[in-house]
């Protein structure tokens, strides 16, 4: 069975120091994942996606993630937060039509 | 512009009375599916579409009926809406390659539902 598990329901961190959202997934196949971004009373939007080729994706706003098969782990980082990235974040795997959401990790930025 | 509209946008309603939240894309994509958002429970995957006249089952379809008659709309029908079906809806669209697999999914802005 397929299942996502983000490890932090809740990251704080001061503007300017690093972001670590973690996420492990487990799949029978060979999963595409994926990371988005709800800010506030909004919809959600594509940060980055993993689909088999690098490992070391990046994304928007200066995100990026490393898929690491050995570990099914698909971390979200950013070497500096601000105080725009205050959202929630969900890790995302995906097989043919199906779609598994992890519960989210909202993020917190302090000034 | 590209987009994925969802109307309305907020319904408060009665146990039992039918309802119907449209959805409709216009990026001539393949794909469709609508998901419902509860605290603490992320974003749950309730029907998806992977091309006309073709539905399939998330993972909290109960109480729930979809169609897809055009590509570019895909309802999601309440026949007896109960007060657990009160949630933040979303649908959403996207590409899906050779492979079969979908792409990057693009939302709606969501319909806020409250059945009394």
């Amino acid at each position: 069975a397929q299942s996502v598990t983000q490890l932090d329901s809740h990251v704080s961190v001061s503007e300017g120091t690093p972001v670590l959202l973690r996420c492990n997934y487990s799949s029978s196949y060979s999963p595409s994942l994926f990371w988005y971004v709800q800010h506030p009373n909004k919809g959600l939007q594509l940060l980055l996606k993993y689909t088999s080729a690098a490992t070391l994706v990046k994304g928007i706003n200066g995100f990026e993630a490393e898929f690491k098969k050995s570990e099914t782990s698909f971390h979200l980082t950013k070497p500096s937060a601000h105080m725009s990235d205050a959202a929630e974040y969900f890790c995302v795997v995906t097989w043919g039509g199906k779609l598994i959401f992890g519960q989210g990790t909202e993020l917190s930025v302090k000034p | 512009e590209a987009q994925v509209t969802q109307n309305p946008r907020y319904l408060i309603t009665v146990t039992g009375k039918k309802l119907t939240v449209t959805c409709s894309q216009n990026m001539n994509h393949e794909y469709m599916s609508w998901y419902r958002q509860d605290p603490g429970l992320g974003l749950r995957q309730i029907y998806y579409s992977m091309n006309v006249e073709v539905t399939d089952k998330g993972d909290v379809p109960e109480g729930y009926k979809v169609s897809r008659k055009e590509k570019r709309n895909f309802p999601l029908i309440l026949e007896s809406p109960s007060p657990n079906q009160t949630s933040l809806y979303f649908c959403a669209s996207s590409r899906t390659g050779t492979s079969g697999r979908t792409d990057t999914q693009y939302f709606g802005p969501g319909t806020r539902l409250t059945v009394l």
